[in-house]
C-alpha cells in the first residue's frame, strides 16, 4: 500500500526556517519523481517544487526566489523541502505528491500545515 | 509550460451527471490532463487522466462513475450518478518539466 506521510510543519516567525519531510513506502522510490504542492487558506493548489526520479534535476516556482530547496534520500526513501526566509504568504498546507516520469501526479500525502507569523 | 483554465463553480442535482471542463492553452492542446478531487478538509485525490487522443484511465480504486473525454483543447471530467460526497473542489493538472494546476472548480450537489 502506497504511503506518503509529511511532517515538520508548524508555527514559525517571518524570516525563519523549516524543514519538511515526506516519508514514503509501498512503491519503488527510485522510479518516481516527487513534488511539493501547497495550498494557502481558502485558495487553490500551487505547485512549489519538483525533483526527478533520479534526483538529477529540480524545478522551483519562480516566486520562491531560491528560498526553498527540494531533495531526496533514497537510503531512507524520504523527500525533503528546506524552506528559509519564510514569509507570511508561505502559510498553508504543504502536500507531498508522487509523480511517475511519464504520468500525472498519482498519489498525495495528507499534508502538513505551515504557519508563518509576522 | 501549459496553462490550464477552469470555471470557478458548477452545480448539478443528486443522481444526475455533470461535465467539468479544463481548457489547455493553444500551444499545448494535445497534452495529457489529470483530474484531482479535493473534498472539504481533505487532501487531494487523483481521479483520472485524459490523453490527447481522448482516451482516459481512472486511478486505482476510483469508481466508474468518473470518466473523461476530450474535445480540442478541452478536457472533461464527467461524473455520473452524482452523490453527496462528490461535492468537492476539482483540479486539473498537466505538465512538462513540472506540474501545472488549474484554478479549480467548486462542485455543488443540489
Amino acid at each position: 500500500q502506497e504511503q506518503l506521510v509529511e511532517s515538520g510543519g508548524g508555527v514559525v516567525q517571518s524570516g525563519g526556517s523549516l524543514r519538511l519531510s515526506c516519508a514514503t513506502s509501498g512503491f519503488t522510490f527510485t522510479t518516481h519523481g516527487f513534488q511539493w504542492v501547497r495550498q494557502a487558506p481558502g485558495k487553490g493548489l500551487e505547485w512549489v517544487a519538483s525533483i526527478r526520479h533520479d534526483g538529477n534535476n529540480q524545478w522551483y516556482a519562480e516566486s520562491l526566489r531560491g528560498r526553498f530547496t527540494i531533495s531526496r534520500d533514497k537510503s531512507t526513501q524520504t523527500l525533503y523541502l528546506d524552506m528559509s526566509s519564510l514569509k507570511t504568504e508561505d502559510t498553508g498546507i504543504y502536500y507531498c505528491a508522487k509523480k511517475p516520469p511519464a504520468g500525472p501526479t498519482d498519489y498525495w500525502g495528507q499534508g502538513t500545515l505551515v504557519s508563518v507569523s509576522s | 509550460q501549459p496553462v490550464l483554465t477552469q470555471s470557478s463553480s458548477a452545480s448539478a442535482s443528486l443522481g444526475s451527471s455533470v461535465k467539468l471542463t479544463c481548457t489547455l492553452d493553444s500551444e499545448h492542446i494535445n497534452y495529457i490532463v489529470a483530474w484531482h478531487q479535493q473534498q472539504p478538509g481533505k487532501a487531494p485525490r487523483y481521479l483520472v487522466k485524459v490523453e490527447g487522443n481522448g482516451l482516459y484511465k481512472r486511478g486505482s480504486g476510483i469508481p466508474d462513475r468518473f470518466s473523461g473525454s476530450r474535445s480540442g483543447a478541452d478536457r472533461y471530467l464527467i461524473i455520473s450518478n452524482l452523490q453527496s460526497e462528490d461535492e468537492a473542489d476539482y483540479y486539473c493538472e498537466s505538465w512538462e518539466s513540472y506540474a501545472v494546476f488549474g484554478g479549480g472548480t467548486k462542485l455543488t450537489v443540489l
